[in-house]
């Protein structure tokens, strides 16, 4: 069964740079059906999409975030990882890592990390 | 068009059937998922495209579309069902997802 598991830095200082990785289990990031993603939920608010990553690299950016954000992948480490520059209180939030399969004209994120709370504060 | 709207909270009876939406035009050009989440739990799939149910879920839970305006209905909701619901679907460029803002459903 896929599991993926969310790691970081829990705390982040404002205009620093948030970054967290994604470690796949039990099955192959290099897939190639499947894209991997970020999602974050603000407390008490809906989710957002941050970002999807394919295993060659190619990347898909929220473009309300495109300026700030940068995805990775190392297929070697069956890991992607997430990097949020400049941020602020309002990037405080649970971050989700996902796995997302794209199927025509819809889309199904058929697997969730537990998701981590990265809070932005001094 | 870059967003999707839910009402933010819907309740239902016990047994009864209640529908919850999401608008936004980009739901003219494609389909919307829905994920159940309950309090302190990852979200969970429940419905995608068309009308189709992950392995799993109760066929209580259904989806359709309609112009801009996709649907999730839970004919005959359970106690278990109290949760958050979310849409999701492409923008309208097809490159980007998109989130509503979530529907808190209270089973009375």
């Amino acid at each position: 069964q896929l599991q993926l598991q969310e790691s970081g830095p829990r705390r982040v200082k404002p205009s620093e740079t948030l970054s967290l990785t994604c470690t796949v289990s039990g099955g192959s990031i290099s897939s190639r059906d499947y894209y991997w993603g970020w999602i974050r939920q603000p407390p008490g608010k809906g989710l957002q999409w941050i970002g999807r990553i394919y295993y060659s690299g190619s990347t898909y950016y929220n473009p309300s975030l495109k300026s700030r954000v940068t995805m990775s992948v190392d297929t070697s480490r069956n890991q992607f990882s997430l990097k949020l520059s400049s941020v602020t209180a309002a990037d405080t939030a649970v971050y989700s890592c996902a796995r997302l399969l794209p199927e025509g004209l819809w889309d199904r994120i058929d697997s969730w990390g537990q998701g981590t709370l990265v809070t932005v504060s001094s | 068009s870059s967003e999707l709207t839910q009402d933010p909270a819907v309740s239902v009876a016990l047994g009864q059937t209640v529908r919850i939406t999401c608008q936004g035009d980009s739901l003219r050009s494609y389909y919307a998922s829905w994920y159940q989440q309950k309090s302190g739990q990852a979200p969970v799939l429940v419905i995608y495209g068309k009308n189709n149910r992950p392995s799993g879920i109760p066929d209580r839970f259904s989806g359709s579309r309609s112009g801009n305006t996709a649907s999730l209905t839970i004919t005959g909701a359970q106690a278990e069902d109290e949760a958050d619901y979310h849409c999701n679907s492409r923008d309208s460029t097809g490159n980007h997802l998109l989130f509503g803002g979530g529907t808190k459903l209270t089973v009375l």
